[in-house]
């Protein structure tokens, strides 16, 4: 059984501080990794998608993916009270085209 | 331009009652989802229709069905509701093109009574 691990948290960082958050996952054969964050009362959003190992940056968001320990990470730097959400990590095999998400972790940035 | 949507937002119906919530992607993506999340926040997988494919988790009870009249449009029909099936459901749609990234509408709270 496909299995994506989060830690649910919450992980509280203060405003300006690296957040990181972290995702295993368990079938080898992934080939898709993508990040969501989801606000309270509101659905997912897609911010991160990342394919090959190494470094994705995207502003300031910085997906890393290494496919031989079977991890998948976020970093937001410069964290800001607006990135108080729950962070969603999804994993989509290759063939298939439904992901396993994980739980999510809850992000708290206070001022 | 809201890109998927649904209705209705809210629902709140009684136990045995049959409802039906509808899902409208305007992206020409060519699958699409349904996604229940309970409670505890986990995203469980309902359904997904790729153009002539249909996927059903076989956890879900067979009182949900999903209907798509066509691609941009795939509704979940819920037969003789139960206390249990209240949840947040989400509709989402993707496009094997740009790696099946996934885009949610905004859901559907129902809360069953």
């Amino acid at each position: 059984q496909k299995e994506v691990e989060q830690n649910s948290g919450p992980l509280s960082v203060p405003e300006g501080a690296i957040a990181s958050l972290n995702c295993t996952y368990s079938d080898r054969g992934s080939q898709s990794f993508f990040w969501y964050r989801q606000y309270s009362g509101k659905s997912p959003e897609l911010i991160m998608s990342i394919y090959s190992n190494g470094d994705k940056e995207d502003g300031r968001f910085t997906a890393q993916l290494n496919k031989a320990s079977q991890y998948v990470s976020l970093l937001i730097r410069d964290s800001q009270p607006s990135d108080s959400a729950t962070y969603l990590c999804a994993v989509r095999a290759e063939g298939s085209y439904i992901p396993t998400f994980g739980r999510g972790t809850s992000l708290i940035v206070h001022p | 331009d809201t890109a998927v949507s649904q209705t209705p937002k809210y629902l709140v119906t009684q136990m045995g009652n049959d409802k039906s919530i509808k899902c409208e992607q305007n992206l020409g993506h060519d699958t699409m989802y349904w996604y229940k999340q309970d409670s505890k926040k986990f995203l469980k997988i309902m359904f997904s229709y790729n153009n002539k494919e249909l996927i059903i988790n076989e956890t879900v009870p067979n009182r949900f069905s999903p209907k798509s009249p066509d691609k941009a449009h795939l509704n979940l029909h819920i037969n003789s509701l139960e206390l249990g099936d209240s949840a947040v459901y989400f509709c989402a749609s993707s496009q094997i093109s740009r790696d099946h990234e996934q885009y949610f509408g905004p859901g559907t709270r129902l809360t069953v009574t």
